[in-house]
């Protein structure tokens, strides 16, 4: 079957920098996406990676290595309002987008 | 604003009801997703549908069903429910079927009393 798993927790300070990282298991793949999702809010789209390697945007990065079914989200410069859930995603072959449970990131002052 | 529209916002039962959940996506995608998220849990799978046609199923209960209309909205019907069914269900939209990419709804909020 499909599975994702990420940390379930993270910690950071103001200013600092963060990786979440992804493992995934899934029957085909299609890419690996994270979302961001506040606290009872909509989660929304960060960032997409087909093939391997780093894709940047602005504060954030995310990683893939498919030979390793492996994925990271970089958060720099985190800021307060970076505290939020965070998931990993896939689609597999039939059609559906898994997402990881989550991993709550909670930025202190 | 994601440009997914889902209603309503909020929805409060008895059990053994039946609800609609709506969702309208956003203009000229293809796929609806729904998701189950109760309290502190993450993104459950429940269907996918495509240009109208069922894609892909998750572990939806028999009790719920959905569909996808000519004009692309969706909805998800809930029947029978039960205290457990309380939760935020989300729908999302994407233009490709096999872009990873969606765009969510608000959500509407089921509480079963």
């Amino acid at each position: 079957g499909q599975s994702l798993e990420q940390p379930s927790e993270v910690t950071a300070v103001e200013g600092a920098i963060v990786q979440i990282n992804c493992t995934y298991q899934t029957s085909g793949f299609y890419g690996l996406s994270w979302y961001q999702q506040h606290d009872g809010g909509a989660p929304t789209f960060l960032s997409y990676n087909g093939l391997d390697g780093l894709e940047e945007t602005g504060r954030f990065s995310s990683f893939l290595s498919r030979s390793d079914s492996y994925g990271y989200l970089l958060l720099q410069e985190l800021q307060m309002k970076d505290s939020a859930s965070y998931f990993c995603a896939v689609k597999d072959q039939g059609g559906k987008l898994i997402f990881g449970q989550g991993t709550e990131l909670s930025v202190k002052p | 604003d994601s440009g997914v529209t889902q209603t309503p916002k909020h929805l409060i039962t008895a059990t053994g009801q039946r609800v609609t959940l709506r969702c309208s996506p956003r203009s000229g995608d293809l796929s609806v997703y729904w998701y189950q998220q109760s309290l502190d849990q993450g993104l459950q799978f429940l269907i996918h549908y495509y240009n109208g046609e069922e894609r892909a199923k998750g572990n939806i209960l028999e009790r719920f069903s959905a569909q996808q209309f000519p004009d692309l909205h969706s909805e998800l019907n809930l029947s029978s429910l039960e205290l457990g069914d309380s939760a935020l269900y989300f729908c999302a939209s994407s233009g490709q079927d096999m872009n990873t990419e969606a765009f969510f709804g608000q959500g509407t909020r089921l509480t079963v009393v």
